[in-house]
């Protein structure tokens, strides 16, 4: 079974970029036929999908983020890593790093951490 | 985007009773549909995908059922672990995007 593990600031400022890392265990992100994506959970709103990359580092985001967005791999480490530029307090979420497969179902999910943005 | 609208927002039950939960879409999103629970603190699990197919390990006290833009997520018999956040979320575009979500508290 696949786990994953975010990581990164839980207090960023406004205009600077959130970085946060996804640890994978259980699964080889190299080999892998999923999608590593990043979603996201706006307190009391709801849950906001932020893109995904493969391994090939090929990568799909949201149109409404896309300006901002960069989403990496590191097969060595089996991690995959979002960048999030000129943040705003609109940022404050909680974010989490998942694993969806082709059809777009996202079969595990880390347990989120939550990125405050704020001065 | 396709808009995911889901009802209620929230709901108290009690333990064995049957609870519906309904999803429905903006468009036609075929048997795109997947369930979702999540308690606090936790990670969010898949229950069910395509509308309908159980996902392994899930108990079979969960169903889901419909097509095109209505759906529904039905628990036959609530066990206390089953009191949490659902989310609806359509796979028929991408991005996918998620139904606001329906808390099940206990009453």
């Amino acid at each position: 079974q696949v786990q994953l593990q975010e990581s990164g600031p839980g207090l960023v400022k406004p205009s600077q970029t959130l970085s946060l890392t996804c640890t994978v265990s259980g699964d080889s992100i190299s080999s892998s036929d999923y999608y590593w994506s990043w979603i996201r959970h706006h307190p009391g709103k709801g849950l906001e999908w932020i893109g995904y990359i493969f391994n090939s580092g090929s990568t799909y985001y949201n149109p409404s983020l896309k300006s901002r967005v960069t989403m990496s791999i590191d097969t060595s480490k089996n991690q995959f890593s979002l960048k999030l530029t000129s943040l705003t307090a609109a940022d404050t979420a909680m974010y989490y790093c998942a694993t969806e497969r082709p059809a777009g179902i996202i079969n595990y999910w880390g347990q989120g951490t939550l990125v405050t943005v704020s001065s | 985007d396709i808009q995911m609208t889901q009802s209620p927002s929230s709901l108290s039950a009690s333990v064995g009773d049957r609870v519906t939960i309904t999803c429905r879409a903006s468009q036609s999103i075929s048997n795109s549909l997947n369930w979702y629970q999540h308690k606090p603190g936790k990670a969010p699990k898949l229950l069910i995908y395509a509308a309908s197919s159980l996902r392994s390990g899930v108990p079979s006290r969960f169903t889901g059922s419909g097509s095109g833009t209505d759906f529904t997520l039905t628990i036959s018999s609530l066990q206390p672990e089953d009191f949490a956040t659902y989310y609806c979320q359509q796979s028929y575009n991408t991005p996918g995007t998620f139904g606001q979500g329906t808390k099940l508290e206990i009453k």
